[in-house]
């Protein structure tokens, strides 16, 4: 069984560029999370999606960052005209249901390292 | 709002020493607490959970159980390897409506031998 994963691994951008990083979750796991790790930090929550649904975006920067999770293919986050402050290492993460009491517990991808010049 | 604080790293300990990470949390309601591990240049990998008060959650010689009364999860493993060397995160799910976890800021282990 295939873990969570995500492409591409590294990716550098340049000012003013878009960069788009892809998440397919692990098998029968419909519910994905996007986190991103600062140097020297925690991740930090940015948006929690179901299939074509986006359920809690409140972590996501209020301008230029987007996510969808389309009923074919991966989920997609997407950075336009980044900046220097975008990078960062990008987790997703996958349930198979939203996490409770005694519940389910959310599986990490091995992230993408984006790198803005 | 909820918030996980962890010992401040970086931790260097020699092989077959004991460990402990503290861990402590600010959370509404009854969170679940984790513990995830980070390899160098990988993602995190779940380590143990533990879902309600008085839980111990195991794997792989580690050990943190829920201590409500002190709200801590401190992670504990009796003889660590030269293979454990690397940056573990508490975190936490407090459910009630929130969807994510929230992360400590990491404790980098290192292990000499």
């Amino acid at each position: 069984n295939a873990g969570v994963m995500q492409n591409p691994r590294h990716l550098v951008r340049r000012r003013g560029q878009e960069a788009r990083l892809r998440c397919s979750p692990m098998k029968g796991h419909s519910h994905v999370y996007w986190y991103r790790q600062l140097p020297e930090e925690g991740l930090k929550f940015m948006v929690y999606l179901q299939k074509e649904n986006i359920i809690d975006e409140s972590g996501m920067p209020k301008e230029r960052f987007s996510a969808e999770f389309p009923k074919e293919g991966p989920s997609i986050l997407r950075i336009q005209q980044v900046v220097r402050g975008d990078s960062a290492a990008y987790f997703c993460a996958s349930s198979k249901r939203v996490i409770g009491r005694g519940g389910d517990t959310q599986y990490f991808g091995p992230g993408t390292r984006l790198l803005v010049l | 709002g909820n918030s996980v604080t962890q010992m401040e790293g970086p931790v260097t300990l020699s092989e077959e020493a004991f460990l402990t990470i503290n861990c402590t949390y600010t959370a509404t309601g009854y969170p679940s607490l984790f513990w995830y591990v980070q390899y160098p240049g990988e993602g995190l990998q779940l380590l143990l959970k533990a879902t309600k008060a008085d839980d111990k959650g195991s794997n792989k010689g580690f050990e943190a159980t829920y201590r409500k009364e002190t709200t801590s999860f401190h992670l504990e493993k009796g003889s660590v390897q030269v293979s454990d060397s690397a940056v573990y995160f508490c975190a936490l799910y407090s459910g009630a409506g929130s969807y994510q976890l929230t992360f400590g800021k990491g404790t980098k282990l290192s292990v000499i031998p």
